[in-house]
Order: C-alpha cells, then structure tokens, then sequence
C-alpha cells in the first residue's frame, strides 16, 4: 500500500486557517485520498476525500496537488472541536484503509 | 440517520476466553469493515466483509474471524484471548465502492485480564 507522511504535531490558534500537508509521492492513479480525525476515546470521523480535483465540504477543503504527490487538508477557522489527531490514508478499495501515525492538532485559544 | 452501532461497548475477558463484538452498520451499507487499536501499533485494519463474503483481510493471526449476515450486520470474533488483545475494536461501515464514504462507529473496549 502506497505510504503517506504527515508531520507528527502542528499547533493553531482559534479562528485562523489551519494547513494539514500530506505527502505520499507513491501514490498510484486508483488511489483515493481520505482524511479522519479522530478524538480521544472516540472513533475516527470522516472528514473528507478526493481523487484529483479540491474538494470542499462543510468540514474541510482539500487541496490536491497537480501531480498528486501531496495534498494539504484546510481547516477554514480552527476551532478548539477541531483539536484531534489528522489522519492522511490513501486507498484504492475505500474499504481498507492503512493508518499511519497522523498530526496532531493543537488548538489554542 | 443512524450511524455504525457497536455492541457491547465496554467488556473485560480472563486471558484464554473468546469474545464476540456486533456491528450494525448504516442502513443500506453493504461493507463491514473492523480494526483494531492499541497505543502501541495504532489503528490496523482487521478484515472487510461485502455482502456476507470477506473481501480485504489484514495481517491479524487466525483467532481474529468474523462474519456478515445477510442484513449486512457484522459480529467479530477473537478466541484464546491474549493479553495483547485488549483494545478498541472499531467497526466502519460504507457503500462498498472505492470512492464511497466510510463511517466509524464508537468502538468496543475489551480488555484482557
């Protein structure tokens, strides 16, 4: 399975925009990009996931870049509910997905 | 909508005893899938199941098995219990397709003792 990596911590403050990168230069043409979050003693949520165009939901944007070797999850306005471990996975199936380490976000206020 | 619903949430097992956890997915989904996570290896995927067949399996030892009825509704099970078991168990369920939604549910701690 194709691997991601992401940094293992990233801090914000309240109300600012928040940039979450994610490399995985050996992603293959079938692989989709997720993104969870996961709380503490609480299961993953899904946040969003793409193939090769951005991407925007009530929670999140993602950017993909050009050649989809990375791709960066946006955070619009950081809130502290937005303080969790971030997950990049990338998965042809959608089905099985391989979890690395993560960030995670701190969020002060 | 409901979300993925797991039973029991909480459990404690004596070392060499099996268990059983059961998962109700969202209504309409077809795939089941189960991981398991500890804080020593982090959250690894177990196996999915699609219309009652295992479809993915990951790298888990025989004692983990599990199985899908017909309503799409999942159990999995762990027999001989190890101490190294214990953890949450969280159950996902989606459509199935590579581009589909998966959602989690709240997970089972199990704890070996």
């Amino acid at each position: 399975d194709a691997k991601t990596t992401q940094p293992n911590s990233m801090e914000s403050n309240e109300e600012e925009p928040v940039h979450l990168p994610c490399n995985h230069s050996t992603i293959s043409g079938t692989d989709y990009i997720h993104w969870y979050r996961q709380l503490p003693s609480q299961g993953p949520e899904y946040v969003i996931h793409g193939l090769t165009s951005n991407v925007n939901n009530r929670m999140a944007s993602l950017a993909i870049a050009e050649d989809r070797k990375s791709s960066t999850l946006i955070l619009h306005r950081a809130t502290l509910r937005d303080a969790a471990v971030y997950y990049c996975i990338l998965s042809p199936s959608g089905t099985a997905l391989i979890f690395g380490k993560g960030t995670t976000l701190s969020v002060s206020s | 909508k409901a979300g993925v619903t797991q039973t029991p949430r909480y459990l404690i097992k004596t070392r060499g005893q099996q268990v059983t956890l059961s998962c109700s997915p969202i209504s309409g989904h077809r795939s089941v899938s189960w991981y398991q996570q500890t804080p020593g290896q982090g959250l690894q995927f177990l196996f999915e199941y699609f219309s009652e067949t295992q479809r993915n399996k990951g790298n888990f030892p025989g004692r983990f098995s599990g199985r899908q009825f017909s309503n799409s509704r999942s159990e999995m099970n762990v027999s001989t219990l190890e101490l190294g078991d214990s953890a949450l168990y969280l159950c996902a369920s989606s459509f199935g397709g590579s581009g589909n939604t998966i959602y989690f549910g709240e997970g089972s701690w199990l704890t070996v003792v």
